[in-house]
């Protein structure tokens, strides 16, 4: 069964910080996703990743994958508290699942 | 515009009575999904269609079930909603099952059962 973990759940920065998300997978998957989740609200598409070192940046936010060691990062440079929300990676193999959720919060 | 539509966006039901949720489409799709999302949880995935071909997770309570009509449409039925069942319901899409290609998500119904 497909595994994926997220860390942390919780991330509490100060603004102009920079911080990584991690997401590992069990899966032999090439194909990561990221999604903004607002409270109350739906998934909003951030990044989708394709391809081993794969790398996109939008903003303050960068997400890369590696396959080979199944891990996607999600930096964040010099935080703003517009980023304040919940982050899930996603790895879609015959379906698509969801790490479990890092709820950041940026303070400041 | 939204490409994936949920209605409605809040729904109470009655413990009990029987609810539906819907989804619509316009981006000619061929796989739809539905998650349920607990507060402060991640989605969890219920079932897939792609295209007629219904797929069930293995530990979806059978109290939950779908319909694909056509394309664009695909409902969620709950037969006898339970206290448990209060969640944000979220419906996707996507072209494929594999290939890489992203999902994209409606606004979600949040069910509350009173």
């Amino acid at each position: 069964e497909l595994k994926v973990e997220q860390n942390p759940l919780f991330l509490s920065m100060q603004e102009g910080k920079n911080y990584t998300i991690y997401c590992n997978y069990s899966t032999t998957s090439d194909r990561l996703y990221w999604y903004r989740q607002d409270p109350g609200k739906s998934l909003e598409s951030l990044f989708v990743l394709l391809s081993n070192g794969a790398v996109k940046q939008e903003g303050r936010l960068m997400a890369s994958l590696d396959t080979k060691a199944r891990l996607s990062t999600l930096h964040i440079t010099a935080a703003v508290h517009d980023l304040s929300a919940t982050y899930f990676c996603a790895v879609a193999d015959t379906d698509m699942r969801f790490g479990a959720g890092t709820r950041l919060t940026v303070k400041p | 515009d939204a490409m994936v539509i949920q209605n409605p966006r809040y729904q109470v039901t009655q413990f009990g009575k029987p609810v539906t949720l819907s989804c619509s489409q316009t981006l000619n799709h061929n796989v739809m999904y539905w998650y349920q999302q607990k507060s402060s949880q991640a989605p969890k995935l219920l079932f897939h269609y792609y295209d007629k071909d219904f797929n069930n997770e293995a530990d979806t309570p059978d109290n939950f079930q779908s319909r694909r009509p056509n394309t664009s449409f695909c409902f969620l039925d709950i037969r006898s909603p339970g206290l448990g069942d209060a969640a944000m319901y979220l419906c996707a899409t996507s072209r494929a099952r594999t290939g890489g290609t992203e999902a994209f998500f409606g606004q979600g119904t949040r069910l509350t059962v009173v």
